[in-house]
């Protein structure tokens, strides 16, 4: 089974950008959708948005249209999360999670997380 | 908006006892697409159960998922100490399109 290696840890100034990378690790995206779930300190999971790799078609939760940009580059198999005008409330875990490309329903790879802090 | 609700938001139990987890939906979802994750601290979400019911390979059998339309339940039959951990319920297909319930920790008593 395809494992996603995500980039390391992020310290970032309120109103900058965050850019996570999520490599697949033994094998292609190409049957995957990958999606952005990340997870504030002490809190629940929460989805952001997905990309199909193969097609670069990206879907965005509404709470993130216009802050979050989903992208793949089929070439190196690697998706990345770019997050705009951080928020300390950005303050997260970000994990990246892959679904079928015919939409099983489950999450399985998950991504280990990348923390993001925001603060000035 | 689907909205998952899940309780009790905490439940201490022993070793050895049964856990019922429930997770509630807003509106009526399709068996198909409920699953369930476990989360131990600085780890990433394991499936567990996929479908409502089927288990996702190399899980126990003591872990079992149930339930159709706004109600399911995932019951762990005998607790072991490798299960106490945070549980999420999870659905696919609705607005946004994929969402989590806020989870039940199951802490030792």
């Amino acid at each position: 089974q395809v494992q996603l290696v995500q980039s390391g840890p992020e310290v970032k100034k309120p109103g900058s950008s965050v850019k996570v990378s999520c490599k697949a690790s033994g094998g292609t995206l190409n049957n995957y959708t990958i999606s952005w779930v990340r997870q504030a300190p002490g809190q629940g999971l929460e989805w952001m948005g997905r990309i199909i790799p193969l097609l670069g078609i990206p879907y965005y939760a509404q709470k993130f249209q216009g802050r979050v940009t989903i992208l793949a580059d089929k070439s190196t198999s690697t998706a990345y999360m770019d997050l705009t005008s951080l928020r300390s409330d950005d303050t997260a875990v970000y994990y990246c999670a892959g679904d079928s490309m015919t939409g099983r329903g489950w999450f399985d790879p998950w991504g280990q997380g990348t923390l993001v802090t925001v603060s000035s | 908006e689907i909205v998952l609700t899940q309780s009790p938001g905490t439940l201490s139990l022993s070793p050895g006892e049964r856990a019922t987890l429930s997770c509630r939906a807003s509106q009526s979802i399709s068996s198909s697409y409920l699953a369930w994750f476990q989360q131990k601290p600085g780890q990433a979400p394991r499936l567990l159960i996929y479908g409502a019911s089927t288990r996702a390979p190399g899980i126990p059998d003591r872990f079992r998922g149930s339930g159709s339309g706004t109600d399911f339940t995932l019951t762990i039959s005998r607790l072991e100490p490798e299960d106490f951990a945070v549980y999420y319920c999870q659905q696919y297909g609705g607005s946004p399109l994929y969402t989590f319930g806020q989870g039940t920790k199951l802490e030792i008593k």
